[in-house]
């Protein structure tokens, strides 16, 4: 059964440096979606893309945080500069289109020290 | 903007006991989904349950079967028979329907649903 890829799966970092995390979507599915969840919370949405197009970035910490997909396929995240308030899980999800289940990907795991 | 609340942080049950989760949502919207979604520890989240906010139907997947109350805006899923494999976190979440918002899935804080042997 196809599955979202994700890595890493933990990263630790400290404050001020970058990191960066992959998503890779199930095959064919053009919407995917990059959710941050805080422990004991419910994930949250940091941005959606249609193909390579963001569609909703408005939760993104853009002085810090950026997202690209540039070929409507994998994407990537990236934090630049990391700080203590970034620990969290972050997931990725895909769907075949927006109006269709979302599936998830096992997550990144931030540290951030 | 759509809530979710979950305000049982945690409930447990024994083996082959039936249980329900709670939720209940705000909107002042007539078209949606809900979901309900399992996070087993360190493994990837995995529907549950789907329901469509225009069938009165309750929605039954196998053991999993919800309770939607439409005008108390109450989501409640029953787990039936319960087994050690169930115990994980549960999240109820919300996806609008209207016609160019965007399909994101707004959750609620979960509950961590432990499963007595």
């Amino acid at each position: 059964e196809a599955e979202v890829a994700q890595s890493p799966r933990y990263k630790i970092t400290e404050k001020s440096q970058a990191v960066a995390f992959w998503c890779d979507p199930i095959s064919g599915h053009a919407t995917l979606y990059w959710y941050r969840q805080i422990l004991g919370q419910g994930p949250e949405l940091l941005v959606q893309f249609q193909d390579e197009s963001v569609v909703d970035d408005s939760q993104l910490p853009k002085d810090r945080f950026s997202a690209e997909r540039l070929k409507g396929v994998d994407s990537t995240l990236k934090i630049q500069p990391a700080e203590l308030g970034d620990s969290a899980m972050y997931l990725c999800a895909s769907s075949s289109d927006s109006q269709e289940t979302q599936y998830f990907g096992p997550g990144t795991r931030l540290l951030v020290l | 903007a759509q809530t979710v609340t979950q305000s049982q942080p945690e409930m447990s049950v024994q083996e082959a006991e039936t249980v329900t989760l709670s939720c209940t949502y705000d909107t002042s919207e007539s078209d949606y989904y809900l979901f309900w979604y399992k996070q087993p520890p360190s493994r990837q989240m995995i529907l549950v349950i789907r329901q469509e906010a225009y069938k009165q139907q309750n929605a039954t997947e196998n053991r999993f079967s919800v309770n939607f109350q439409k005008a108390a805006k109450s989501f409640s899923l029953k787990i039936s028979d319960s087994q050690l494999g169930d115990a994980a976190m549960y999240f109820c979440a919300y996806r609008s329907l209207i016609t160019g918002a965007n399909s994101k899935l707004t959750f609620g804080k979960g509950i961590t649903l432990s499963v007595r042997p």
